[in-house]
């Protein structure tokens, strides 16, 4: 099956510091990905949804200069937390649609990353 | 704007027992909906898709149907093993291929 990568698996950073994780599609092109967050016991909140060579879109009340995404290509996708705080310790999760398959809507997750900010 | 509810929240049954796990959406213009497992600290593992022309799929011991009409899903677990001990989450699809989750049903199957 197709499989997506995220790195790294957990980092933890001090506050004030940006951290970039990145999400790779490593046996398809994806056309779409996108970028979730979960907080402790909580469900998967879509955070923006990122095509590659356009800019991402955001959900509301997502801020875009706070998590910068970039997806210059059809199998990778970053998410730049910029500046972050405590409160954006978080589990991080991306999903990737394929380009060109049969439109079942499937999309596939990466197994996420665990950020702690200090 | 599409809500997805899971009831119950937690759920707690011996080794053996079949259980029913429910989903709820309030907009029924959905393109497809999944159920998916996650494992305590870990990503997603996809169980079921149903597409909206769809009304049930089955995979193993895993059932999940769909009532598009009526804005409601079930998963169905048979003879449950510890091993499914994890949270279950329930996901709709709309048009735009984002994926709008519920808040999951944790489940635990006591040896």
């Amino acid at each position: 099956g197709a499989v997506v990568s995220q790195h790294p698996s957990w980092v933890i950073c001090k506050s004030g510091t940006s951290v970039k994780i990145e999400c790779r599609s490593l046996d398809f092109q994806a056309t779409t990905m996108f970028w979730y967050r979960q907080f402790p016991k909580q469900s998967l909140m879509l955070m923006a949804t990122s095509n590659e060579g356009s800019k991402a879109t955001y959900e509301q009340g997502v801020e875009k200069d706070k998590f910068l995404i970039n997806h210059a290509s059809l199998t990778l996708s970053t998410l730049t937390v910029t500046s972050a705080h405590p409160e954006d310790s978080s589990f991080y999760i991306c999903s990737a649609r394929p380009f060109g398959a049969a439109n079942t809507g499937e999309l596939f997750f990466g197994e996420g990353s665990r950020l702690t900010v200090l | 704007k599409q809500e997805v509810t899971q009831i119950p929240a937690a759920l707690s049954v011996p080794e053996g027992e079949n259980l029913v796990l429910n989903c709820s959406f309030t907009d029924s213009a959905i393109y497809n909906l999944q159920w998916f497992r996650q494992d305590p600290g870990k990503g997603l593992t996809s169980l079921l898709l149903i597409q909206s022309s769809q009304r049930e799929q089955t995979s193993g011991r895993l059932n999940a149907s769909l009532d598009k009409s009526s804005g409601r899903s079930t998963l169905y677990i048979a003879a449950s093993q510890p091993g499914d001990s994890a949270t279950y989450l329930c996901a709709v699809m709309d048009s735009s291929y984002k994926l709008i989750f519920g808040s999951g049903t944790r489940l635990l199957v006591r040896p």
